[in-house]
Order: structure tokens, then C-alpha cells, then sequence
């Protein structure tokens, strides 16, 4: 069953703690996004990744951060720096960063500051 | 940056009735495309369209595209209650044979009545 997987799908964070969004795709694509989604919002690009190893930031970056390590992941860590954490998380994959492609997406984690 | 703008930003109308929406946009794109959200759910592809092309079909969707007014529509016919969903237009911006992903607009929400 190929897709793309997101977890977890509810997240709650204290103040001032890290933490970290799972995404995962057996699709063998490149390029992986990450997005987020306020209420009433579209998405705005956090950070993507053309190539393991390799990601740039997008509009949105301060505050988190990624890593490329295997190319069937794409983590988000949420860092105690984002001022405004609380939002609806999508992460994204597609054949690669060339034009002309659809992007396949999960299913989304809501992380909720308490 | 947001660079798609969809109107209207709220529809609701009669099963059976067509639905239309509109999507501008503000710079040079190899291609638009459409996606829809079910509430609290990842986005799904529904139809792409490049800057080439000026109207594209899949089922019940026709998409246009008039690059001399930087806008799209993306008309749904003989709508149903599962068509309920928010609806987002998706830039492909040109930028010199880089690519940086897509950007999304703020959606329409469509209700179909029943």
C-alpha cells in the first residue's frame, strides 16, 4: 500500500519543549515538503528537500528544523524558538523537485501547545 | 508566499447545481493545480493544468487557464454532498528552471446542500 505516512496525528507540547513529526514514503520520491496550516489558512512551505542529505528552507523556517537522512524521511522538529507552534501539520512528497508534478500528501499531525 | 488567491472564499449551494471557483494568481507559472481537503484531512490532487493549456477535463471537473489574466477556474458539475471540502489552487511558479514547490491559496470552502 504506498503512501505517504504522517504520526503522530495528535501532538501536545509543553512550553519551551522540542519535538519532532514523523513523515515517512514508500513512494521513492526525491523531494519531500513540509507545511504548515492555520485556521481558515492555506499552506505555507516550512522547509523542503530535493535529495537525501540536502533541504532548503522555505517561507516560513524559523522555528524548526529538518533533516534528510534516508530518503523515505523527512522529520520536522518543532523547536521551543516558534513563538506560534499550535497549527495543523502536512507533510508532502513528489517524484522531485522538477515541474509539472503532483504532490502526494499525508495525512496531517495538529500539534496543540498546553 | 501565498501567490494564489481563490473567490470565493466561502460556496454553498444545492446538490445537483454546479459549482464554480476561481483562483488568480500574481507571477509566471509552468503550471496550476487543484487539491481538495476533506476537514482535518491531507490534501488530494484532483487535476493539473500547464501554462500551455487553456481547459483540461477529468470526470466531473473542468479546470481553465487564462495566462494573460494570471487566473483559473475549476468548475465542479452536477455537484454532490460528498463534494464538500475545501478546494486550493496551487502555483507552480516559473523561476528561471529552479523549482521551490508549490504555493497553495487560502481555499475555498464548499457546502453542497442536500
Amino acid at each position: 500500500d504506498g503512501g505517504i505516512t504522517q504520526s503522530p496525528k495528535y501532538l501536545f507540547r509543553k512550553e519551551g519543549q522540542n519535538v519532532t513529526l514523523s513523515c515517512e514514503q514508500n513512494l521513492n520520491h526525491d523531494a519531500m515538503y513540509w507545511y504548515r496550516q492555520d485556521p481558515g489558512q492555506g499552506l505555507r512551505l516550512i522547509y523542503y528537500s530535493q535529495i537525501v542529505n540536502d533541504f532548503q528552507k522555505g517561507d516560513i523556517a524559523e522555528g524548526y528544523s529538518v533533516s534528510r537522512e534516508k530518503k523515505e524521511s523527512f522529520p520536522l522538529t518543532v523547536t521551543s524558538a516558534q513563538k506560534n507552534p499550535t497549527a495543523f501539520y502536512l507533510c508532502a512528497s513528489s517524484i522531485d523537485l522538477g515541474h509539472n508534478t503532483e504532490a502526494f500528501f499525508g495525512q496531517g499531525t495538529r500539534l496543540t501547545v498546553v | 508566499s501565498q501567490q494564489g488567491e481563490e473567490d470565493p472564499q466561502a460556496l454553498s449551494i444545492q446538490e445537483g447545481e454546479n459549482a464554480t471557483m476561481n483562483c488568480s494568481y500574481k507571477t509566471s507559472i509552468n503550471n496550476l493545480q487543484w487539491y481538495r481537503q476533506n476537514s482535518g484531512r491531507g490534501l488530494v490532487h484532483l487535476i493539473l493544468i500547464r501554462s500551455n493549456e487553456r481547459e483540461k477535463h477529468s470526470g466531473r471537473l473542468r479546470v481553465t487557464l487564462d495566462t494573460s489574466k494570471k487566473s483559473s477556474s475549476l468548475l465542479i458539475t452536477a455537484s454532490r454532498a460528498a463534494d464538500t471540502a475545501s478546494y486550493f489552487c496551487a502555483t507552480d511558479p516559473y523561476s528561471g528552471g529552479g523549482a521551490d514547490g508549490l504555493t497553495f491559496g487560502k481555499g475555498t470552502h464548499l457546502i453542497i446542500q442536500p
